[in-house]
């Protein structure tokens, strides 16, 4: 089992352009999220997913969008970055059900947007 | 507003026990959970408490008060591998396990 994959690991992006996140699951979770964390600073929930073609908003989705076509994918969007986005993106998921409490979080894509 | 406060740094000695408090205010309430994080890595489960009381595993244990909307992280016998950021998050009470986290914990082991 890989557990929890993202792609990819590093990228520099301009203001203004877009690109794609991609987390990956093979633990069959219904359940999988996005973060993001700040230097000094907890993770912030982006946007989640409670199963397969369905997502719903975080403590800070804009300038965010997302889709879950496939149980296995999460994908987080950028359409047009702003220096501001800069961070270090968490992937996680997590099974469904009473007493299911562990997320389990993907290694991280560090973005760097000037 | 929702806020979680926890230390930002505390630093022990090999062996010694550390105590990480986590006070929170949040509208909503459903367990507290711990996480640990290295440098640079992904955060990874340790603990989570839904009713009031010390749960233990291995080394580490975690507390919960509810009614003082309070929780702890203790780290026992520690080690130089335990250096590392340690988190509290609350989870929401809707059913999708949605969790809010404090800011962190770095804790630094010495020789």
């Amino acid at each position: 089992n890989a557990g929890v994959t993202q792609t990819p690991k590093f990228r520099v992006l301009k203001t203004g352009q877009s690109m794609t996140l991609l987390c990956a699951q093979d633990m069959n979770h219904e359940y999988m999220y996005w973060y993001r964390q700040d230097p000094g600073m907890g993770l912030r929930l982006i946007h989640y997913s409670v199963g397969e073609g369905t997502t719903a908003k975080g403590e800070v989705p804009d300038g965010y969008n997302v889709s879950r076509l496939k149980k296995q994918n999460f994908l987080l969007g950028l359409e047009s970055a702003a220096p501001s986005q800069t961070s270090v993106y968490f992937c996680a998921s997590r099974k469904s059900g009473n007493g299911q409490e562990t997320q389990y979080f993907g290694p991280g894509t560090r973005l760097l947007v000037l | 507003g929702q806020s979680l406060e926890q230390p930002s740094e505390v630093t022990a000695v090999e062996g010694a026990i550390v105590q990480i408090n986590c006070t929170y205010q949040t509208s909503g309430f459903y367990g507290l959970s711990w996480y640990q994080q290295h440098d640079g890595g992904a955060p990874t489960f340790l603990s989570y408490n839904a009713l009031d009381g010390l749960e233990e595993t291995g080394r580490f244990s975690s507390f919960l008060s509810r009614s003082d909307s309070y929780g702890y992280l203790l780290l026992q016998e520690l080690q130089m591998k335990d250096s590392a950021s340690y988190f509290c998050a609350v989870r929401d009470p809707d059913s999708w396990g949605k969790l809010q986290f404090g800011a962190g914990t770095q804790v630094v082991v010495t020789p």
